[in-house]
């Protein structure tokens, strides 16, 4: 069965870097893009980008233009989601999405479990 | 602030039926057929309940059902039961600068 299983939990200090991983398994991993959403306490859900797995060509929402970077390694099915410079706004649980068979967005069939990233001093 | 608009919150009793909107734009709702519906619960991910307006994924009980006029989608939900109370957040592609936008999610309480 699809499955994207996320990396733990993360506490960062405020200008820190966070790489949050996703890895895929039980369908082919090089086909539906992958996307990434946030979600900050009690608030709504924020689409950050994709990756498309095969190419590794990426796009990003403009907010965050400049500070996140989605990459992927092919050899063992994991995407990944790296974002600099924190600070208290980005405390958030993060979240990797499988564009679903229509490739459309956003329909995105399959979600992580989520990783919480906490930036505090 | 979200780029689409739902109510904060609505509730309904056991086999009711109720509504919850989403409201946006000619750029994103109101110009094509993209839209999701996502329902979550409290520590979990979201889960894909309706696409592309009104098509429900497999797995997803006919209860569901999603619509569009103009500008406002709407996610139905009929023969309420306990476990539907969560989150529902609304999604669109939109052609406007950021590709996928969301509403602010509504809290849907089962009285």
């Amino acid at each position: 069965q699809v499955q994207l299983v996320q990396s733990g939990a993360e506490v960062k200090k405020p200008g820190a870097s966070v790489k949050v991983s996703c890895k895929a398994s039980g369908y082919t991993f090089t086909s539906p893009d992958i996307n990434w959403v946030r979600q900050a306490t009690g608030q709504g859900l924020e689409w950050m980008g994709w990756i498309n797995p095969n190419s590794g060509n990426t796009g990003y929402a403009q907010k965050f233009q400049g500070r996140v970077t989605m990459t992927r390694n092919t050899a063992i099915n994991t995407a990944y989601m790296e974002l600099s410079s924190l600070t208290s706004e980005d405390t958030a649980v993060y979240y990797c999405a499988r564009v679903g068979p229509s490739n459309k967005w956003p329909d995105f069939d399959y979600w992580g479990q989520g990783t919480l990233v906490t930036v505090s001093p | 602030q979200s780029a689409l608009t739902q109510p904060a919150s609505v509730s309904g009793s056991p086999g009711q039926s109720i509504t919850i909107s989403c409201t946006g734009t000619s750029s994103d709702v109101g110009g094509h057929k993209y839209v999701s519906w996502y329902q979550q619960h409290p520590g979990k991910a979201p889960k894909l309940m309706i696409s592309q307006i009104s098509n429900r994924p497999s797995g997803i009980s006919s209860r569901f059902s999603g619509s569009k006029s103009g500008n406002t989608a709407s996610l139905a939900i009929s023969g309420l039961q306990a476990e539907d109370e969560a989150d529902y957040h609304c999604s669109s592609y939109s052609s406007a600068g950021t590709p996928v936008v969301f509403g602010g999610g509504t809290k849907l309480t089962v009285l």
